[in-house]
């Protein structure tokens, strides 16, 4: 059971490139969540989609973009890359997205932008 | 809007010693409240969890955490810790009707052998 998974495990940009950060949960679940992990500063929600086809903005949402592909699928891109930017993106999943569910996360992508 | 507050963000102990980690949150109403654990160069694992009832809870490897309502606090402790104990901690909450968690900044922990 792979749980979540996160594809690359390690990227690095240019500043101004676009790359999607890849996330696909198999446990048939119906919320998911970006975050990003900063030295310091714990986790940051970025965007989170409730359901299949609806997404929201978190806490740090500028400079990215999300898409809820299907159920299993959530994606999150960057079209612009900043400096800024640089950090350790996780996905996670909840069963129902209710304020119990403990969430499950993927093991991280490192991204790096000179 | 609710916030996380975790303290003493490195810790450094020896084997056996005992853990303590504090979690201030600021919440006016019911909360539901999470211990995350990242062990170096993995992925958070939920350690326990408080929605309501018995104000301790147990979780995994010996790790359990109060709950006092009066404090706004989720403190976590262990009686004694080992080297695999090293790792980040994140404490987690949110309200009932809102299914975004909010972390705190981690304590990094570090057990010496």
């Amino acid at each position: 059971n792979a749980g979540v998974t996160q594809t690359p495990k390690f990227q690095v940009l240019k500043t101004g490139q676009s790359m999607t950060l890849q996330c696909a949960q198999d446990m048939n679940h119906n919320s998911m969540y970006w975050y990003r992990q900063d030295p310091g500063m714990g986790l940051r929600l970025i965007y989170y989609s409730a359901s299949e086809g609806t997404t929201d903005k978190g806490e740090v949402p500028n400079g990215y973009n999300v898409s809820r592909l299907n159920k299993r699928e959530f994606s999150l891109r960057l079209e612009s890359a900043a400096p800024s930017q640089t950090s350790v993106y996780f996905c996670a999943s909840s069963e129902s997205g209710t304020a119990r569910e403990p969430q499950h996360f993927g093991d991280g992508t490192r991204l790096s932008i000179l | 809007a609710q916030s996380v507050s975790q303290h003493n963000h490195h810790v450094i102990l020896s084997e056996a010693a005992s853990l303590e980690l504090g979690c201030n949150y600021s919440y006016g109403g019911t909360v539901n409240l999470f211990w995350y654990v990242q062990y170096p160069g993995q992925h958070l694992q939920l350690l326990l969890k408080y929605f309501s009832g018995d104000p301790l809870v147990k979780g995994i490897k010996g790790f359990e955490a109060e709950f006092i309502k009066s404090k706004f606090s989720f403190n976590l402790r262990k009686p004694s810790v080992q080297w695999s104990d090293t790792a980040e901690y994140f404490c987690a909450v949110n309200g009932l009707g809102n299914n975004r968690l909010a972390f705190g900044k981690g304590n990094q922990v570090v057990v010496i052998p």
